[in-house]
């Protein structure tokens, strides 16, 4: 079982330019969610989709843009990255949007680097 | 958001229990109790979680207070494979997870 599959494992921006980060999930869950997680500190929610077709914003949007593609896939986009985006992000999945009893899956992590 | 506090890191040695706490003194009637673990550049992994009564699987047991204002994750024969960033986490329904700091455990030989 593959679970969470994030692409690329790493990656290198110049300041400015734009990339998608890709998320998939083989559980056939509802629910995705990205994250990011700075050098010492805990993960932040960036953006999250309750089922396919919503996303809603979590504490850290600014500056990213998300899309379900369908219920197995969820991208983050960075339009106009900027060195404050240096982090290693994370996608996540859970069967259904009732976290307080579903566990959550994460995938391996992007580690992006914005010079 | 409920808040959880946890202790920074904490140590332990090499096949003995570790207890490690969290403290949720606003935890509402609806809040789950979840423990997830970040082992060295990887993502978080599900470790256990509960409401009102403890809970054992095949890595932790989950101890909660009467009161549910605190909780502690045991593991009951630390290992080097268990040294890890660990997170107590609130949740009920409506809201994705929220991740705090965590306790780094250090596991010695």
């Amino acid at each position: 079982n593959a679970g969470v599959t994030q692409t690329p494992k790493f990656q290198v921006l110049k300041t400015g330019q734009s990339m998608t980060l890709q998320c998939a999930q083989d559980m056939n869950h509802n629910s995705m969610y990205w994250y990011r997680q700075d050098p010492g500190m805990g993960l932040r929610l960036i953006y999250y989709s309750a089922s396919e077709g919503t996303t809603d914003k979590g504490e850290v949007p600014n500056g990213y843009n998300v899309s379900r593609l369908n219920k197995r896939e969820f991208s983050l986009r960075l339009e106009s990255a900027a060195p404050s985006q240096t982090s290693v992000y994370f996608c996540a999945s859970s069967e259904r949007f009732r976290q307080g009893r579903t566990e959550a899956f994460f995938g391996q992590g992007t580690r992006l680097t914005v010079v | 958001d409920a808040k959880t506090t946890q202790p920074n890191s904490m140590e332990s040695n090499e096949e003995e229990p570790v207890h490690l706490p969290c403290n949720h003194s606003t935890i509402s009637g609806t809040d789950y109790i979840h423990w997830y673990r970040q082992l060295p550049s990887q993502g978080p992994e599900y470790v256990i979680h509960g409401l009102t009564s403890n809970v054992n699987n095949r890595m932790a047991s989950l101890a909660i207070a009467e009161d549910r204002k605190s909780s502690t994750l045991i593991l009951h024969r630390a290992t080097l494979r268990d040294a890890a960033v660990y997170y107590c986490i609130l949740s009920s329904g409506n809201t994705p997870l929220v991740f705090g700091k965590g306790t780094r455990l250090s596991v010695i030989a």
